[in-house]
């Protein structure tokens, strides 16, 4: 079956640092990619997106590029701020069998002033 | 635009009692999705639904968990009877039948005593 697996947190950071969260999947097909994001006390919510091979997804300085060869879709931003803390969960939905999706276990993210 | 709404936002049981969820999609999404979250992992999907009807149901539980979806718009989700390990935060998200796209509400905190 289809996997996503995470690089283990929490993440700590001081404000400006550079972040990277990997990301790497297991899948059948060519899913679409996503990350989203979970603020403390609020859902889930989209952060990006890619739905082919080389495409990169990027949303409020967050970048993540969609790389088949190294089935990987690792999130960065070159400038956290203290408002970024927060869990990240990166996802995979196959273009087929009505778009099943599989999460990641999530990585916690702190970012301190 | 009016988000997914769920409730209630929390609910305490013990265990061998039954408790039902319910979800109201966003308006014109086709397609419901049930999750669990279990504390310190991703969402992982119960149910999805098109319309009313049952696309993907292989991780539901079905000795205990089950799920409608009365007029392709709002949802329940019930456990009967409830486990121990059922404690988690059941999610509800909706998208458009042609995007896979999610918007989650804001989940249900169930506690199984």
């Amino acid at each position: 079956g289809n996997s996503v697996t995470q690089m283990e947190g929490p993440v700590t950071l001081s404000e400006e640092a550079f972040l990277t969260i990997n990301c790497t999947y297991t899948a059948t097909g060519y899913p679409s990619l996503f990350w989203y994001v979970q603020y403390p006390g609020e859902g889930l919510q989209l952060l990006l997106k890619a739905t082919k091979a080389d495409d990169k997804g990027s949303n409020k300085g967050f970048e993540a590029t969609y790389r088949k060869e190294t089935t990987s879709f690792h999130l960065e931003k070159g400038s956290v701020q203290v408002s970024d803390s927060a869990v990240y969960f990166c996802a995979l939905s196959e273009n087929t069998n009505a778009g099943k999706s599989t999460f990641g276990d999530g990585t916690t993210l702190t970012v301190k002033p | 635009e009016a988000g997914v709404a769920q409730s209630p936002r929390y609910k305490i049981i013990e265990k061998r009692q039954s408790v039902a969820f319910w979800c109201n999609p966003i308006s014109g999404h086709a397609t419901l999705y049930w999750y669990q979250q279990i504390l310190g992992q991703g969402p992982k999907l119960l149910i999805q639904f098109q319309n009313n009807g049952v696309v993907d149901d292989s991780q539901l539980p079905k000795d205990r968990f089950s799920a409608e979806r009365l007029k392709g718009v709002d949802s329940t989700l019930k456990i009967q009877p409830a486990k121990l390990e059922d404690s988690a935060v059941y999610l509800c998200a909706s998208s458009f039948m042609t995007s896979n796209e999610q918007f989650f509400g804001p989940g249900t905190r169930l506690t199984v005593l």
